[in-house]
């Protein structure tokens, strides 16, 4: 079963529009973290933010900001006023605080941004 | 240099070539990952080391064979592939931290290696 749901497949905007991207992920640990990558068309992933399940504080980088709701198990990322820089593909990831999950990110299967001018 | 270098960038090979992707980190991490992106999948884990021991493989085929000379370099050798193995191959690193594990340390990624097997 897929731990990381990105619902949205592609989500197009004009350019100054604020775009929301949905994350929900399943989890049994108590501790796991929860991060956000962007991946322009040149196929690095870019690493954006990562969150600790202990840390349920939205955070604001810019004009980026993380909603994170446990209660929910979701991890939204908004960009506000949004440019055209901005379009890639998304992706939000979970990783499980257990040994023998060393290494192991499990990925959503990204959210495509159009941002047009 | 980058943080994650990965070579070639693209790569057509044949179904009976052998052919080697490589990949590099300049970080000082310890743990570094081959990832594969397919068309309209999610990122697939296929391999983990950990100070140069492999500590995961997440039942990949034996036609990808991985190499980890040291901390810095990490190779994917690739032999009789199949036309479904064309994929992104994406190579990561982090810093991680024994007893802990590397989920409270962000992966830097390389920018892949296209891989076409025709």
């Amino acid at each position: 079963a897929q731990k990381v749901t990105q619902a949205q497949t592609e989500i197009s905007v004009v350019e100054k529009e604020d775009v929301t991207l949905d994350c929900v992920y399943e989890t049994r640990d108590t501790t796991y973290y929860l991060f956000w990558y962007k991946q322009p068309p040149s196929g690095e992933l870019v690493f954006l933010i990562r969150r600790n399940s202990f840390d349920e504080q939205n955070e604001i980088s810019g004009r980026y900001s993380w909603n994170f709701q446990k209660s929910t198990s979701s991890f939204n990322f908004t960009i506000t006023a949004s440019q055209v820089v901005d379009s890639a593909v998304y992706f939000c990831a979970l990783s499980e605080a257990l040994t023998d999950s060393w290494g192991k990110l499990q990925f959503g299967a990204g959210t495509q941004v159009v941002v047009t001018p | 240099e980058t943080g994650v270098t990965q070579t070639p960038r693209h790569l057509v090979m044949g179904m009976t070539n052998k052919k080697s992707l490589k990949c590099e980190q300049h970080l000082g991490h310890n743990a570094m990952y081959w990832y594969k992106q397919s068309a309209k999948k999610p990122l697939e884990l296929m391999f983990v080391y950990n100070f140069k021991e492999q500590t995961e493989n997440n039942s990949v085929p034996s036609r990808f064979s991985p190499e980890c000379p040291n901390s810095s370099h990490l190779f994917l050798h690739l032999h009789t592939l199949q036309p479904e193995d064309s994929a992104l191959y994406l190579c990561a690193s982090s810093q991680a931290s024994p007893g802990t594990g590397p989920g409270n340390t962000e992966a830097f990624f390389g920018q892949g290696t296209r891989l076409t097997v025709v």
